[in-house]
């Protein structure tokens, strides 16, 4: 069955060293793979996600994520974490075509320490 | 408005009682979906619109839940006969399908649901 895997339910860092949340997928073939982050009282917001192409993905807030089809992995990483970045992440992802239902991991909770 | 509208923002409600959460898209998002979030848990998705398809209402956990979508728009989401266990946020996003999307879904803020 097709599922994502977040594996760390709860992360702390000090603010200002890096990060890295980790993402398992397991599908049939490459999925899209998405990373959204859940601020406290706050609807989700998208961070980043992969199609196709180069496997190493910008996206907003210094954010980053690569797609490692050998690991079946998408990490998402930061290099310096701020106290705003506390929250919660959750990694997604959906099969290619016309069937958009996500799969989400079960997230990770992140909290920064001053 | 600029983004996906929920409302009400919080609910309390007696169990045994209907209520109704109502979602307010993008404007032009053809794709709608809602999802539970209980506290600690992910998300679990309930039902999917796309435009006049029939709805994909295969995470729907019972059938006290229900969800309809008036004009391709605004969808409502409605539970009967609440339990204690529906107490949960409901968060409702939309999407655009069209060419050049993006696959992103835009949340809103949610509908926090409780059942005492």
């Amino acid at each position: 069955a097709q599922s994502v895997t977040q594996p760390d339910i709860h992360i702390t860092v000090s603010e200002g060293a890096s990060l890295e949340l980790r993402c398992n997928y397991s599908y049939g073939a490459t999925p899209y793979l998405f990373w959204y982050v859940q601020s406290p009282g706050q609807g989700l917001q998208l961070l980043l996600k992969y199609f196709s192409g180069d496997t190493l993905v910008q996206g907003i807030k210094g954010f980053e994520a690569e797609f490692k089809r050998s690991q079946s992995s998408f990490n998402l990483r930061k290099p310096s974490v701020h106290w705003s970045d506390a929250a919660e992440y959750f990694c997604a992802a959906r099969n290619a075509g016309n069937n958009r239902k996500l799969i989400w991991g079960l997230g990770t909770s992140l909290a920064v320490n001053p | 408005g600029a983004g996906v509208s929920q409302s009400p923002s919080n609910k309390v409600t007696e169990k045994g009682k209907d209520v109704e959460l109502r979602c307010d898209p993008i404007s032009g998002h053809t794709a709608l979906y809602w999802y539970r979030q209980s506290l600690g848990q992910g998300l679990e998705f309930l039902i999917y619109f796309q435009g006049n398809s029939a709805p994909d209402k295969s995470g729907l956990p019972s059938d006290r839940f229900s969800a309809e979508r008036t004009g391709g728009s605004v969808s409502t989401l409605t539970i009967q006969r609440t339990q204690q266990e529906d107490s949960a946020v409901y968060l409702c996003a939309s999407s655009f399908t069209g060419t050049g999307n993006t696959g992103e879904l835009f949340f809103g803020e949610g509908s926090r649901l409780t059942v005492l």
